[in-house]
């Protein structure tokens, strides 16, 4: 059973380009959780998802952060018009429920030139 | 805000040496806790939890933390570290409810030296 996949785990963007992240949960977890890692702090709560739906996005900028996760597919976290404060490492997690059973994936880490 | 915070941001060890790292948490109602622990280029891993009973934890890796209500507190402690021990580790918190959502300390880097 593979674990929790995020690719790419580097990017590398210029400045006004897009970022788009993605994250492929275990089989049969159909809770996806994204936390960011900035340089020297712990990881940040972004966003939760189900299948189809956005559950608590409390934690994600109100502007250019974007989150999905389809019924078919990865989970996709989409940063529009990078700068070069979005540089940090992107965690996803997933469940197969709400009991913390959390599995992470090995990251992305985003590099905004 | 409920808040983790982590009082050492990097140890270092000599194989053998006793570990403990602190971690303490805000939130003053029902709380679940946890340690992970990320090595290098690797995922994060969890070591052990807290929901409830015991507050003595046992983990995996011969890791252990005590939960003290009245201190807010759940320290980590391994009483003889190897250099395999060199690693990140993160205290985490969810206070709210059963949403899946945890807060994160900022992270302690260990270095165990052979």
């Amino acid at each position: 059973n593979a674990g929790v996949m995020q690719n790419p785990r580097h990017l590398v963007r210029r400045r006004g380009q897009e970022a788009r992240l993605r994250c492929s949960p275990m089989k049969g977890h159909s809770h996806v959780y994204w936390y960011r890692q900035l340089p020297e702090e712990g990881l940040k709560f972004m966003v939760y998802l189900q299948k189809e739906n956005i559950i608590d996005e409390s934690g994600m900028p109100k502007e250019r952060f974007s989150a999905e996760f389809p019924k078919e597919g990865p989970s996709i976290l989409r940063i529009q018009q990078v700068v070069r404060g979005d540089s940090a490492a992107y965690f996803c997690a997933s469940s197969p429920d709400q009991n913390y059973g959390y599995t992470f994936g090995s990251g992305t880490r985003l590099t905004v030139v | 805000a409920q808040s983790v915070s982590q009082h050492n941001h990097h140890v270092i060890l000599s194989e053998a040496a006793s570990l403990e790292l602190g971690c303490n948490y805000s939130y003053g109602g029902t709380v679940n806790l946890f340690w992970y622990v990320q090595y290098p280029g690797q995922h994060l891993q969890l070591l052990l939890k807290y929901f409830s009973g015991d507050p003595l934890v046992k983990g995996i890796k011969g890791f252990e933390a005590e939960f003290i209500k009245s201190k807010f507190s759940f320290n980590l402690r391994k009483p003889s570290v190897q250099w395999s021990d060199t690693a990140e580790y993160f205290c985490a918190s969810d206070g709210s409810g059963n949403t899946g959502k945890l807060i994160f300390g900022q992270g302690t880097t260990l270095q165990v030296k052979p």
